[in-house]
């Protein structure tokens, strides 16, 4: 069976101390794997994509998230956050079979002062 | 333009209304896309068109009713909600031709039912 697993529902952190936001998955086929940001009361924002080539991508405002095949994970990673930063983060995942996405139960971060 | 669109951005209706949430994309994008999303949980998907066809209805009940009018409107009417029908309605449209495309969403409409 194919799933998305993020393990942490809620992770606080202190504003410039580093985080990092945990999904896995599980699937038998090749994968796409996007991470996206939903800011309160607003949609959702494509935070950033794997798709094939190197495995570490980048984000323009910071973030970054690594494919790792054998542990199946797409980990999000930032150094250092941001008051801004607080939101929901959702990993999503794509198969090769079709246009669906499959979501995450996502992460709500919370940037403390 | 790279946006998706959504009108109202609030809604109120009770049970009786009939009402309709619009989307609109002007990207070229040929699959479009509605997700409902509870508070604090993931979208849920509703319904996907391709080439302005539906193509998926994830067991949707028939009191909502999409509709495609061309490549770049998608409409939701509603009729005869509950309140547990109360969400956020995201709209999303992608390219077709891989599951590799990125879904493009707009901003939603916050559907209160009474």
């Amino acid at each position: 069976a194919q799933s998305v697993t993020q393990l942490d529902s809620q992770v606080p952190v202190f504003e410039e101390a580093p985080v990092e936001l945990r999904c896995n998955y599980s699937s038998s086929v090749s994968v796409y794997l996007f991470w996206y940001v939903q800011y309160p009361n607003q949609g959702l924002q494509l935070l950033l994509k794997y798709l094939s080539g190197s495995t570490l991508v980048e984000s323009i405002n910071g973030f970054e998230a690594e494919f790792n095949k054998s542990q199946t994970s797409f980990h999000l990673r930032k150094p250092s956050v941001h008051i801004s930063d607080t939101a929901e983060y959702f990993c999503a995942v794509s198969w090769d079979t079709g246009n669906q996405f499959y979501f995450g139960t996502g992460t709500s971060l919370t940037v403390i002062p | 333009d790279t946006e998706v669109t959504q009108t109202p951005k609030h809604l109120v209706m009770g049970m009786t209304n009939k009402k309709s949430l619009k989307c609109e994309q002007h990207m070229g994008h040929r699959a479009m896309y509605w997700y409902k999303q509870k508070a604090k949980k993931p979208p849920e998907l509703m319904f996907v068109y391709s080439y302005e066809k539906l193509s998926i209805n994830e067991s949707v009940p028939s009191r909502f009713s999409p509709e495609c009018p061309n490549s770049s409107l998608l409409n939701l009417h509603l009729h005869a909600l509950q309140p547990e029908d109360s969400a956020l309605y995201l709209c999303a449209s992608s390219q077709l031709g891989g599951a590799h495309n990125e879904q493009f969403f707009g901003p939603g409409t916050r559907l209160t039912v009474l």
